[in-house]
């Protein structure tokens, strides 16, 4: 089974710091990957699919890059409205898997 | 704007089944570019996938999971249920139903999100 990691598990950052997250697939994966972000008790929201495609309504800010194995998420600048787990998840050959998340708090 | 409500007992005994239904409001669970998938999160953990399933009635499950899982489609009422049999503490979590994009064939990612309910699993 391909294994997502993520890495940092945890990131402290500063409003304003731009900020990358990094996903590891253990086989190539193409480009089908996506990026959620979680607050506390909510729901995901999807921010990236297909790599680097930008969901509707999502901050310009946020933009995903990456393929077959490596990817990353990057924030341009961060507001305190980021703070949050942010997910990995790769879609392929009708099977679904998520990083272990990283949890992004303020330095 | 789609909506999607999960429902179901907060508390279920060890050893029996866990039942949960999703109802699906401001569109059709029927639509051919959409799956309908299950997710859920122990406390204090990260996201699991449990099983997607489409309108036709086509599903697909974690390999983890799959003897113990059973998904279905009630496309009359709008809604998508979970059956997880033989539950013990370990699935404890927040179980969220989602829509899912139907790319090349399958369900790719979770556009939409139900808020979560939560699932004890008692001794």
């Amino acid at each position: 089974d391909i294994q997502m990691t993520q890495s940092p598990s945890t990131l402290s950052a500063s409003v304003g710091d731009r900020v990358t997250i990094t996903c590891r697939a253990s086989q190539s994966i193409s480009s089908w990957l996506a990026w959620y972000q979680q607050k506390p008790g909510k729901a995901p929201k999807l921010l990236i699919y297909k790599a680097s495609s930008l969901e509707s309504g999502v901050p310009s800010r946020f933009s995903g890059s990456g393929s077959g194995t490596e990817f990353t998420l990057t924030i341009s600048s961060l507001q305190p409205d980021d703070f949050a787990t942010y997910y990995c998840q790769r879609y392929n050959n009708y099977l679904i898997t998520f990083g272990q998340g990283t949890r992004l708090e303020i330095k | 704007q789609l909506q999607l409500q999960e429902s179901g007992p907060g508390l279920v005994k060890s050893s029996e089944t866990l039942s949960l239904t999703c109802t699906v409001s401001g569109g059709s669970i029927s639509s051919s570019n959409y799956y309908w998938g299950w997710i859920r999160q122990p406390p204090g953990k990260g996201l699991e996938w449990i099983g997607s399933i489409y309108y036709s009635g086509s599903t697909y499950y974690n390999p983890s999971l799959k003897s113990r899982v059973t998904i279905s489609v009630d496309t009359s009422k709008n809604q998508f249920s979970l059956k997880l049999s033989s539950v013990t503490a370990a699935d404890t979590a927040l179980y969220f139903c989602a829509r899912c994009w139907q790319g090349g064939g399958d369900c790719d990612y979770f556009d939409y999100w139900g808020q979560g309910t939560l699932v004890t699993v008692s001794s």
